[in-house]
């Protein structure tokens, strides 16, 4: 079993739904949780950075995190076409060993 | 401020050449890590340096050396490429806050590589 599982989709939605993202892990000792974009052929650039547990939100995007159920969520609301691209999420304990999901392929249709 | 550069942008080796790829940062960022992209895999950390002179292996490391002799650069080496090793490469790096709650991190664009 992988430390972190992520649904590789793809997910395909209307322009201006609400998308919703999600992972789960298996390590209880992972305290930081992050959610990467990725355009096609580009590196990863880093959406969202949490530490433990609850919410956090920047603009259109809110992470959330459930300790309890190990359970890793990024919404994306008013969704745009430019939001096509490839999500990651990822996890470490607190060094620098990273964890990442496969990645879910989001397509924003106008 | 070019961030974080990566050369070369695409390479064709055969089975048991070595060879280098290039990785630089201008932010001053202590941390500095290599991931390889497999479809399906994610990305998965190959080696990291906290600074220089310091690096430690990450999840997949065989066949792979890294060396971190400035903040700036830090290199990996194929020491003899096979074609397992066929994947797409990506350098980063980051920089937090003390306590952790804070994250700085930018990626190169990747270097393509297939070995035959």
């Amino acid at each position: 079993q992988k430390e972190v599982e992520q649904d590789p989709g793809p997910l395909s939605v209307p322009e201006g739904a609400i998308v919703s993202l999600n992972c789960t892990y298996s390590n209880s000792a992972f305290q930081y949780f992050m959610w990467y974009r990725q355009y096609s052929r580009k590196g990863p650039e880093l959406l969202m950075y949490t530490y433990s547990s609850g919410n956090k939100e920047d603009g259109r995007f809110t992470a959330q995190v459930d300790k309890s159920s190990k359970y890793i969520s990024l919404f994306i609301r008013d969704s745009q076409p430019s939001d096509s691209a490839t999500y990651l999420c990822a996890s470490y304990t607190g060094g620098f060993k990273t964890i990442f999901g496969a990645g879910t392929r989001l397509f924003v249709k106008a | 401020n070019a961030g974080v550069t990566q050369t070369p942008k695409f390479q064709v080796l055969k089975t048991g050449q070595s060879m280098t790829l290039q990785c630089a940062q201008d932010m001053n960022h202590e941390y500095m890590s290599w991931y390889r992209q497999d479809p399906g895999m994610g990305l998965r950390l190959i080696h990291y340096s906290v600074g220089a002179g310091i690096t430690d292996q990450g999840e997949v490391p065989n066949g792979y050396n890294v060396s971190r002799s400035t903040t700036e650069d830090f290199p990996l080496r194929l020491l003899s490429a096979a074609p397992s090793q066929t994947s797409v490469y990506f350098c980063a790096s980051s920089s937090r806050t003390v306590a952790g709650e804070k994250e700085t991190q930018y990626f190169g664009p990747g270097t393509r590589l297939l070995v035959l």
